[in-house]
């Protein structure tokens, strides 16, 4: 079974730019959570998306949104890109979001806000 | 979610058990332990969860307290691939709604 994809996997932007990265969870799953990770804040969750609905939602400015499709694959854009948004984005994916589950996780896409 | 303490680092010798304590004591009952590991560069991957009883994968063993205020995973014999930051991390046991909360893990480094 294929595990999550992500794309692009690097991508280099400029302030003031927007951006939209893709994620592909694993067959089946319909939970898909996403996290930026920097070197000084660490791993934060952004937001967590299931059956195309916004479920979660972390601590970030509205700047940061996403989307989930009808075929569980998700989105996040992020509008306006700050220098402080150059960071691993991360995606993960579990078949319905329970707590018991295991959450998988993506490769990431390492963005740089220039 | 209830916080978690870990040692910011540790070293371990090749072919030897890796013991990585987490301090849970705000813990409440109806509360996962879960463990992540995140090798360099890579997303995070899962290692084992527990709720009371001790667990063991063919990854790791996961051992908690009594008390259910701390715990230990153990890597029974390391190797250079186990070379990670491993995360700590407690759950509540809601009916739905997938969140990790990160901390700042513990970062093991396997020497040979």
């Amino acid at each position: 079974k294929a595990g999550v994809t992500q794309t692009p996997r690097y991508l280099i932007k400029t302030r003031g730019q927007q951006v939209t990265l893709s994620c592909s969870p694993i067959s089946g799953h319909r939970s898909v959570s996403w996290y930026q990770q920097t070197p000084g804040q660490g791993l934060q969750f952004l937001f967590e998306y299931f059956s195309e609905t916004q479920r979660n939602k972390g601590n970030f400015p509205g700047r940061f949104s996403g989307r989930q499709f009808s075929n569980s694959r998700s989105e996040m854009n992020v509008s306006t890109l700050e220098l402080g948004d150059s960071a691993l984005y991360l995606c993960a994916s579990s078949l319905e979001g329970m707590v018991v589950e295991t959450q998988y996780f993506g490769p990431g896409t390492r963005l740089l806000v220039l | 979610d209830a916080k978690t303490t870990q040692p910011p680092s540790m070293d371990c010798a090749e072919g030897r058990a890796a013991n990585l304590p987490c301090n849970h004591s705000t813990i409440s009952g109806n509360e996962y332990v879960y463990w992540y590991r995140q090798i360099h560069s890579q997303g995070p991957q899962y290692i084992i969860h527990g709720l009371k009883n001790n667990e063991t994968n063919e990854m790791a063993s996961l051992i908690i307290t009594e008390d259910r205020k701390s715990s230990t995973l153990i890597l029974p014999h390391a190797t250079l691939r186990d070379t990670a930051v491993y995360y700590c991390i407690v759950r509540v046991a809601k009916a739905a709604g997938n969140k990790l909360t990160f901390g700042g893990g513990t970062r093991v480094l396997v020497k040979p």
